[in-house]
């Protein structure tokens, strides 16, 4: 109940399409959904957040669409360049403890790779 | 202004030594996460702390890892009796009161041989 599931697993997309790569959940207590980016030997970095209340979320070539009653959501990179190579995590936050969000759940990741 | 940061960022430990992992979380954060991410997989939740309490251990295993975040100073995971089993890269987030995001350092690789 406290898993995020992803995928696919890798994907690999010509420069100038879109990737898209999706995540399902179970826990109905969770009320945040992040999707971070990570290149080899760094840290992630947060890209795009969505609560459930909105079923979209834009921001530049990155989209978020959210399925509150089918319990998933994407992530849609628009016109991917090579730059876009990393790997992709979605997650999610089960509960707000007074104050502050708490703890991420992570999906696997999905490794991403544009082809010039 | 700087960014979470961690040290050191790369450890390596014999079986059975200590391993001691900082934090410094952003500034104006009070909020410090641990996760833990193996090779090939995503980042698993340790530990939630504030300053001087721990708000949720459930992640941390039993024996042998504990996290403290003091009044002053870093926040510090400590793995005693290292295993071959912890090598991993293990991340530290700080967020601020009241709000959602987390964000993340660099990342601690640790290394048992």
């Amino acid at each position: 109940q406290q898993q995020v599931k992803q995928s696919p697993q890798s994907l690999i997309v010509q420069k100038g399409g879109i990737s898209i790569i999706n995540c399902a959940y179970e826990n109905t207590a969770f009320d945040y959904f992040p999707w971070y980016q990570q290149f080899p030997g760094k840290g992630p970095a947060l890209l795009i957040a969505i609560r459930p209340d909105v079923s979209e979320k834009k921001e530049g070539r990155f989209t978020i669409s959210f399925n509150k009653s089918a319990k998933q959501f994407s992530l849609h990179i628009m016109d991917s360049q090579p730059g876009d190579s990393a790997t992709y995590f979605c997650a999610a936050s089960p509960e707000n403890y007074g104050g502050s969000q708490g703890n991420l759940i992570f999906g696997k990741g999905t490794k991403l790779s544009v082809k010039p | 202004n700087a960014g979470v940061m961690q040290n050191p960022r790369h450890l390596v430990r014999r079986r059975g030594q200590e391993a001691r992992l900082r934090c410094s979380p952003m500034k104006g954060h009070s909020h410090v996460y641990w996760y833990r991410q193996l090779p090939e997989e995503g980042l698993k939740f340790m530990v939630y702390l504030q300053k001087e309490n721990i708000i949720d251990e459930s992640g941390m295993p039993k024996e042998r890892f504990s996290a403290e975040f003091p009044k002053e100073g870093p926040s510090i995971l400590r793995i005693q009796q290292v295993v071959r089993g912890d090598s991993a890269a293990y991340f530290c987030a700080s967020s601020r009161w009241g709000q959602e995001t987390q964000y993340f350092g660099p990342g601690t690789r640790l290394l048992v041989l």
